[in-house]
């Protein structure tokens, strides 16, 4: 168990349709990264958040977004589903090491997005 | 730009060694992170190298040359169960994290 938290596991929804993605970081973690894993794909960042701010700025599209909130738990907003957006979506949070350095990053379980 | 070049996909016997590589080009180098994910699951750490050097870890060795841009991961008496993605990531000064594509490596009995 990474300490971090990721819901819902599994998730299928229309086409057209939004969803949001939740992620509760390990305790005392201050960063949060999202990343979207489709099917036999390598990782492809998405969004970090460091302490509420957003900090980098991967391939994300328009059509999502996220936000970290106070207590450190982050959302990822989908909408305007394609069938594309089918993925594995991980949530991972880290305490940023020395040097800026981003420290290990723990992985939640991930979100199993199917778009039908 | 930046580039994390792995091989795609490699096979290797159980009870034997496979050496995975990872060549990177970054600027703002500060460490090189190996992560295992097995399918449909999380990726877990396993080793992080900053200085030049090998690093051992039980069956696990990871080995960093910072002139060279260059890695590798050894793994020892490989088990079936070591079959999985093993992930090459280098971590930059200002907080990022370059992902390589990852190595499926396959383990046959």
């Amino acid at each position: 168990d990474s300490g971090v938290t990721q819901t819902p596991k599994h998730l299928i929804t229309a086409t057209g349709q939004r969803v949001t993605l939740r992620c509760s970081p390990r305790s005392g973690d201050l960063s949060v990264y999202w990343y979207q894993q489709s099917l036999d794909q390598g990782l492809q960042f998405l969004i970090q958040y460091y302490n509420g701010e957003e900090r980098a700025k991967g391939n994300i599209l328009e059509r999502f977004s996220a936000q970290q909130f106070p207590d450190l738990h982050s959302e990822l907003n989908l909408s305007s589903l394609e069938l594309g957006d089918s993925a594995l979506y991980f949530c991972a949070s880290s305490f940023p090491g020395l040097a800026q350095n981003t420290g290990e990053l723990f992985f939640g379980e991930g979100s199993r997005l199917t778009v039908l | 730009g930046q580039n994390i070049d792995q091989p795609t996909e490699m096979t290797a016997t159980e009870g034997a060694i496979v050496q995975i590589n990872c060549t990177y080009q970054t600027s703002g180098f500060n460490g090189l992170f190996w992560y295992q994910q097995h399918a449909g699951e999380a990726p877990t750490f396993l080793s992080y190298n900053v200085l030049d050097g090998l690093e051992e870890k039980g069956r696990f060795s990871s080995f960093l040359s910072r002139s060279k841009g260059y890695s590798y991961l050894l793994l020892k008496e490989l088990q079936m169960k070591d079959s999985a993605s093993y992930l090459c990531a280098v971590t930059k000064s200002n907080y990022q994290l370059i992902w390589g594509a990852g190595t499926k490596l396959i383990i046959k009995p």
